[in-house]
């Protein structure tokens, strides 16, 4: 089955810098890639989602890479704001598959933002 | 729409009492997820249905856990007896199935097993 693997686990930047999340995962056929938000206390909230005949998507300040043949995509967050402190999860599946629903999240990353 | 309805919220009970959990989809989706979450071993993939039918059961953890979904538009998730291993944050979402894999996630419940 599918395994996603998440880096760093905890990353700290100053308000204003950049920031990156990297994941891998193990399944050539995964062919969708969602990233998900939970802040403290709260659910997991889609931040955006990339399938795999594109190879970036960007929304606002939020940017997600794809790179099929290595199999890592990266999540980057630019000009970052107190309030994207939160845990990101990466998550992988493939659509076509009869489990085709069904996500592997990786092990989330924990981002602090420094005013 | 209102989103995934679960409840109850908060949950604390003692060792060896038996917990429903509920969740109610959001009104169309055909798939419906039950995590669980903890600081130890993040979020966890317990059941899935599609259309009603148990697809994926590997994530339960043991026979203690049983899940039901007995119509489109609500399941459960029960445990019986209840340890205190299994406190934790439990999600449900849903998602349209058949190719939209976007999955919401309800509100959570958070269990307390003394």
């Amino acid at each position: 089955g599918e395994n996603v693997e998440q880096h760093p686990s905890t990353l700290s930047v100053q308000e204003g810098d950049s920031a990156v999340i990297k994941c891998t995962y193990s399944d050539s056929a995964s062919n969708y890639f969602p990233w998900y938000k939970q802040e403290l206390g709260k659910r997991p909230q889609l931040i955006i989602d990339i399938r795999s005949n594109v190879g970036e998507k960007k929304d606002q300040r939020i940017a997600v890479t794809l790179n099929k043949t290595a199999k890592h995509f990266s999540l980057h967050i630019t000009e970052t704001q107190p309030e994207d402190s939160a845990v990101y999860f990466c998550a992988a599946s493939a659509s076509w598959k009869s489990s085709g629903d069904k996500l592997t999240f990786g092990t989330g990353t924990r981002l602090a933002v420094r005013p | 729409d209102a989103g995934v309805i679960q409840s109850p919220r908060h949950e604390v009970t003692e060792m060896g009492q038996e917990v429903t959990l509920r969740c109610k989809p959001i009104s169309g989706h055909n798939s419906l997820f039950w995590y669980r979450q903890t600081m130890m071993r993040g979020l966890e993939l317990l059941i899935y249905f599609n259309n009603n039918v148990p697809i994926d059961d590997s994530g339960m953890p043991e026979d203690r856990f049983s899940a039901k979904m007995p119509n489109a538009s609500f399941s459960t998730l029960k445990i019986q007896p209840s340890e205190p291993r299994d406190s934790a944050v439990y999600f449900c979402a849903s998602s349209l199935g058949m190719g939209q894999e976007t999955q919401y996630f309800g509100p959570g419940t958070r269990l307390l097993v003394l």
